[in-house]
């Protein structure tokens, strides 16, 4: 299965400023996962992203306060944009080959 | 739209006991079924998946789960649990033929006590 290299691990920001999380895959898949999970909380999707289009964003979330970019079959990356202390989550990557792998996942935390 | 529950937040349970984790789905297509296990403050990490073929599947650290059909059904049992095995459990669920999205479950938190 596929490996998924994420960074950064973890970061505290300051609310107002952006943060950008990259995934690099060790192979070329057509489609990227992003989730977040809130503290206590399961994992959301927030979108998913294909090489060449835009991402498909979930219900409550929109490209404005996470836009994501996918150059190539093996990298996207995530903004979390003008952060609250709400956007305090783990988000994750997520790939399908014979399952799905995940990211070993960002933690932030917004103060 | 697929989604999953999971029915019971929490399971307490003692060393070396028997214990079942409960998921059930629904979608109106065909489905793979995924459990994953997160540790305290790790990543997720696959137990065990079912994509086709045989109802029961086995996977990591003595887990076992076996797909009902009929009763829309998942859960996951280990025959004799170990300390190490206290964590938070997570059903999942993708529909085979819609752009392979997973949706989770909320999550059982399963404690083993010595």
């Amino acid at each position: 299965s596929a490996v998924i290299s994420q960074k950064p691990s973890r970061d505290i920001c300051q609310r107002g400023t952006s943060l950008t999380i990259q995934c690099q895959v060790d192979s070329q898949v057509t489609m990227m996962f992003w989730y977040r999970q809130q503290p206590g909380q399961s994992l959301t999707l927030i979108a998913t992203a294909n090489q060449g289009s835009e991402a498909t964003y979930e219900s409550g979330f929109v490209i404005d306060k996470f836009p994501i970019s996918r150059p190539n079959l093996t990298f996207s990356t995530l903004t979390v944009s003008n952060m609250s202390p709400e956007d305090s989550s783990i988000y994750l990557c997520s790939v399908w080959g014979d399952g799905y792998t995940f990211g070993s996942g960002t933690r932030l935390t917004v103060v | 739209a697929q989604s999953v529950t999971q029915l019971d937040s929490q399971v307490p349970v003692f060393e070396e006991a028997p214990v079942e984790l409960r998921c059930n789905y629904s979608s109106s297509v065909s489905v793979y079924l995924f459990w994953y296990v997160q540790y305290p403050n790790q990543g997720l990490q696959l137990l065990l998946k079912y994509l086709s073929g045989s109802t029961l599947v086995k996977g990591i650290n003595g887990f076992e789960a076996e797909f009902n059909k009929s009763q829309t059904s998942f859960h996951l049992r280990k025959p004799s649990v170990h300390i190490s095995d206290t964590a938070e459990y997570f059903c999942a669920v993708s529909e085979v033929e819609y752009g392979n999205k997973l949706v989770f479950g909320a999550g059982t938190i399963l404690r083993v006590k010595s």
